[in-house]
């Protein structure tokens, strides 16, 4: 099956610094969503990628689906500590008839304040 | 609050019990999943509903039976779990399957908070 590489798997970081992790799969994928879960709840939609090169922002997050179809990172500007959780990316393969995501295993963020 | 609720919140059960997990959405979707979160692996989808038909089942064991009696309620039975099924498990809804509409409103899944589970 398709694997998603999500990287890096933990970050420690201080507050007010950019944040930048990536996915990576052998396989092409025509969506890119990236989620982020705090403790204690479900996964939450923050940005989602349909077509190879595109740009998309939402507030200080920004994400890009990158020109192969294989890979999508995700920035965080100005961090600041409510931006703890893990975050995870997701793919939709390309072959027909598949309803599944692939989710990559996440990467966990910590923000010293 | 994303409008899709699970109980119980956690569970501890042994092996030889009968338990089971409740999801609940009243956003108008017509689609509902189960996903299995277990430490350091992906997200892993169980099983997939659509207006009430099951459309997947990811080759999950007999033990994890679905029900879905109508578009708003989703269970898992579970039934002589071992202890590798101890993970959280999500229910998700939306209003359409991926990749069916191109719409990103129309597809993106909304979960629920989970079920701790632990089995002993």
């Amino acid at each position: 099956g398709q694997q998603l590489n999500q990287s890096p798997q933990s970050m420690f970081i201080q507050e007010g610094e950019d944040v930048s992790m990536n996915c990576t799969s052998s396989s092409i994928f025509n969506t890119w969503l990236w989620y982020k879960q705090e403790p204690g709840e479900g996964p939450v939609l923050l940005i989602a990628l349909y077509k190879a090169g595109e740009l998309t922002s939402n507030g200080r997050l920004t994400a890009q689906f990158g020109i192969t179809r294989k890979d999508s990172f995700l920035n965080i500007s100005a961090s600041i500590p409510s931006d703890v959780g893990i975050y995870f990316c997701a793919g939709r393969y390309s072959g027909a008839g598949s309803y599944q995501l692939t989710f990559g295993k996440g990467t966990k963020l910590s923000v010293i304040p | 609050e994303t409008g899709v609720t699970q109980t119980p919140r956690h569970l501890v059960m042994g092996m030889t019990n009968k338990k089971s997990l409740k999801c609940e959405q009243h956003l108008g979707h017509n689609a509902m999943y189960w996903y299995k979160q277990s430490a350091k692996k992906p997200l892993e989808l169980m099983f997939v509903y659509n207006f009430k038909e099951q459309t997947e089942n990811n080759s999950v064991p007999s033990r994890f039976s679905p029900e879905c009696p109508n578009s708003s309620h989703l269970f898992l039975h579970l039934h002589t779990l071992q202890p590798e099924d101890s993970a959280l498990y999500l229910c998700a809804s939306s209003l359409a399957l991926p990749g069916t509409s191109g719409s990103l409103v129309v597809e993106t899944q909304y979960f629920g908070p989970g079920t701790r589970l632990l089995v002993l």
